[in-house]
């Protein structure tokens, strides 16, 4: 069955560094998101992404923040001086259409020290 | 706005009995979705159930059930026969079509054996 994957899995960096999150959406999918998950805390929307823009993002998604789809598989989320409260799970998902469910990743834990 | 609220932080119950955890939601969107993510311990995302709001009949996978009042905007999770191994946090989740998720803080099921 086709999955969503991300990698690194967890990624440790010091404040100030530049991070990439990778993402390999379904390979059928035209929308995919980014989501951010602070320990104990709800999943919040972070970006969502479709016809190679961003179609929506949210306040958090500040200049520090950016996405890109290089090579037409892989879907990155840019992160250009991580700070402390960066420290999440990230979670890519991606859907059909706009109409199914959306299907996520495993996530990956970055921590920043 | 979209909201979702999960008014149970945790909730216990023991083994081979049933539980309901509680989701209401607000919006003003007649066609949307509405999902259950069971999140275990590794953090991964994991689809439980899913809800069309135009579908009148409650939607069920195995030992899992909704109820589904879309007059009330609620959309409460039963689990029958609880197992072990459906202890995680469960995170009720609401979608308009083309949209993002907007996720519901989160209960915390404890399944006692």
């Amino acid at each position: 069955e086709p999955e969503v994957t991300q990698t690194p899995s967890h990624q440790v960096t010091q404040m100030g560094q530049e991070v990439i999150l990778r993402c390999v959406p379904i390979s059928n999918h035209l929308y995919f998101y980014w989501y951010r998950q602070i320990l104990g805390q709800k999943v919040e929307f972070l970006v969502s992404f479709y016809n190679n823009e961003i179609s929506e993002k949210s306040e958090i998604f500040d200049d520090q923040f950016s996405v890109e789809r290089p090579d037409g598989s892989n879907f990155t989320l840019k992160i250009r001086s991580t700070k402390l409260e960066d420290s999440a799970m990230y979670f890519c998902a991606s859907r059909e259409t706009a109409y199914n469910e959306q299907f996520f990743g495993p996530g990956t834990r970055l921590t920043v020290l | 706005a979209q909201t979702v609220t999960q008014s149970q932080p945790e909730m216990s119950v023991q083994e081979a009995e049933t539980v309901t955890l509680s989701c209401t939601y607000d919006t003003s969107e007649s066609d949307y979705y509405l999902f259950w993510y069971k999140q275990p311990p590794s953090r991964q995302m994991i689809l439980v159930i899913r809800q069309e709001a135009y579908k009148q009949q409650n939607a069920t996978e195995n030992r899992f059930s909704v109820n589904f009042q879309k007059a009330a905007k609620s959309f409460s999770l039963k689990i029958s026969d609880s197992q072990l191994g459906d202890a995680a946090m469960y995170f009720c989740a609401y979608c308009p079509p083309g949209n993002q998720f907007y996720f519901g803080t989160g209960t915390s099921l404890t399944v006692i054996p």
